[in-house]
């Protein structure tokens, strides 16, 4: 079945280190997101990427980076810049065919600083 | 520019009583809206979608919204709650930022469902 995997579901990160969540996709889907979700703030938007190697800042992207060298593939870095990691981290990616296809949703990244 | 809002941050039902969400959207174009659900520590899992077909959209677990453009409204229904619709739910509407398109989300509805 096609989908998305992020892995590790839970990542604890100690201060000043640097930790890659991944997330990986078969749907065949142009377009890839990351988001972070903290506790009544919804979800935020950290970096998108439309096709590869191509990528563009959302909302709150400073203290991360990505990477997009393969379609199926788009990891996410929570650099030591980044003060306040501890969060939900939700990848999703779209088929950019037509405004009407949703996003699909990996299971989350659940990060914690140590 | 796209936007939306849920009202109400959290909504409390007994089981088998009516289940309102409400979700109001601004856009300058014809939307196209969803409605996402998030049970605890999962990701988002798509419930419905408006694009611009039938105005009474069925969704999944008998979850339903209606479209109305005069009251630029996408409210999602259920006639009887169970314990298990227990979760968060995201309104969304696909919009233009930054010169791409992406979806827009509501700050989440949490629905509680109580005995």
């Amino acid at each position: 079945d096609g989908g998305i995997t992020q892995s590790p579901k839970y990542l604890f990160r100690k201060e000043g280190q640097n930790v890659t969540l991944s997330c990986e996709q078969n749907l065949n889907h142009d377009a890839m997101y990351w988001y972070r979700q903290d506790p009544g703030q919804g979800l935020r938007l950290i970096y998108y990427s439309q096709i590869v190697n191509d990528f563009q800042k959302g909302d709150i992207a400073e203290g991360y980076s990505v990477s997009r060298e393969k379609k199926e593939s788009f990891p996410l870095t929570v650099t030591s810049a980044q003060k306040n990691p501890t969060a939900f981290y939700l990848c999703a990616s779209r088929n950019t065919g037509t405004e009407s296809y949703g996003y699909t949703f990996g299971s989350g990244t659940r990060l914690t600083v140590v | 520019a796209q936007s939306v809002t849920q009202l109400g941050s959290h909504v409390s039902v007994s089981e088998g009583a009516l289940v309102l969400l409400r979700c109001n959207y601004s856009s300058s174009v014809p939307p196209y809206l969803f409605w996402y659900v998030q049970y605890p520590n999962q990701g988002l899992q798509l419930l419905l979608k408006y694009t611009s077909a039938a105005t009474l959209v069925k969704g999944i677990n008998g979850f339903e919204a209606e479209f109305k453009k005069s009251e630029t409204s996408f409210h999602l229904t259920k006639p009887s709650a169970h314990m298990s619709d227990a979760a968060e739910y995201f309104c969304a509407v696909s919009g233009v930022s930054g010169g791409y398109n992406k979806l827009i989300f509501g700050a989440g509805t949490r629905l509680a469902v109580h005995p």
